[in-house]
């Protein structure tokens, strides 16, 4: 199986700060990696496809880069209803796996 | 817009089946190709994916789970099923159903609210 690993898994930031959250596969996945974001007692949504391709609806201060094995979700411009655990998830060959989550949180 | 919805019992006993419905509405099964699964979370933990069934009726499993899982679909009431077999305590999980966006990178992009299911011993 590849192992997703998210770095790191919890941060502390405040509005309008720049936020990276950074994930790193086991091995090499192309650009087949997903992210979400998930709000407490809520299901995940996704944000960004194929790395870097924004789903529709989503606000543009969320984009993805990365190829290979490493892979960024960026925040231009935290905003208060960004305060969520974020997932990664490779689908370049199954099983489907998730990354352990980054929790963001206000300072 | 497209909306799913888990449906099932919330608490099933250890060594008994596991038996979830998602109900789709806002597309029609016998017309759509799309691809349709099942992703758990158990409580205070991270994302796990189970399986999906293509439209043509196509199943892939996570491995771990599938000697124990069947995902099947009912076009006729636009609804699909996840069967999990022989539960104990570690499947006590929240069972979400998605809709696989057709793209290369088949990720989800319509989640059911989820359901939680608790595994009695």
């Amino acid at each position: 199986d590849i192992q997703m690993t998210q770095f790191p898994s919890f941060l502390s930031a405040s509005v309008g700060d720049r936020v990276t959250i950074s994930c790193r596969a086991s091995q090499t996945i192309s650009s087949y990696l997903n992210w979400y974001q998930q709000k407490a007692g809520e299901a995940p949504k996704l944000l960004i496809y194929a790395a870097s391709s924004l789903q529709s609806g989503v606000p543009s201060r969320f984009s993805g880069s990365g190829s290979g094995t490493d892979f960024t979700l960026t925040i231009s411009s935290l905003q208060p209803e960004d305060f969520a655990t974020y997932y990664c998830q490779q689908s370049s060959s199954s099983p489907l796996t998730f990354g352990g989550g980054t929790k963001v949180e206000i300072k | 817009q497209l909306h799913l919805q888990e449906s099932g019992p919330r608490l099933v006993k250890s060594s008994e089946t596991l038996s979830l419905t998602c109900t789709v509405s806002g597309v029609s099964f016998s017309s759509s190709s799309d691809y349709w699964g099942w992703i758990r979370q158990p409580p205070g933990k991270g994302l796990e994916w189970i399986g999906y069934m293509s439209y043509s009726g196509r199943t892939y499993y996570n491995p771990s789970l599938r000697s124990r899982v069947t995902i099947s679909v009912d076009t006729s009431k636009n609804q699909f099923s996840l069967k999990l077999s022989s539960v104990n305590a570690a499947d006590t999980a929240v069972y979400y159903c998605a809709r696989v966006l057709s793209t290369v990178t088949t990720p989800f992009d319509y989640w059911g609210q989820g359901t939680l299911v608790a595994v009695s011993t």
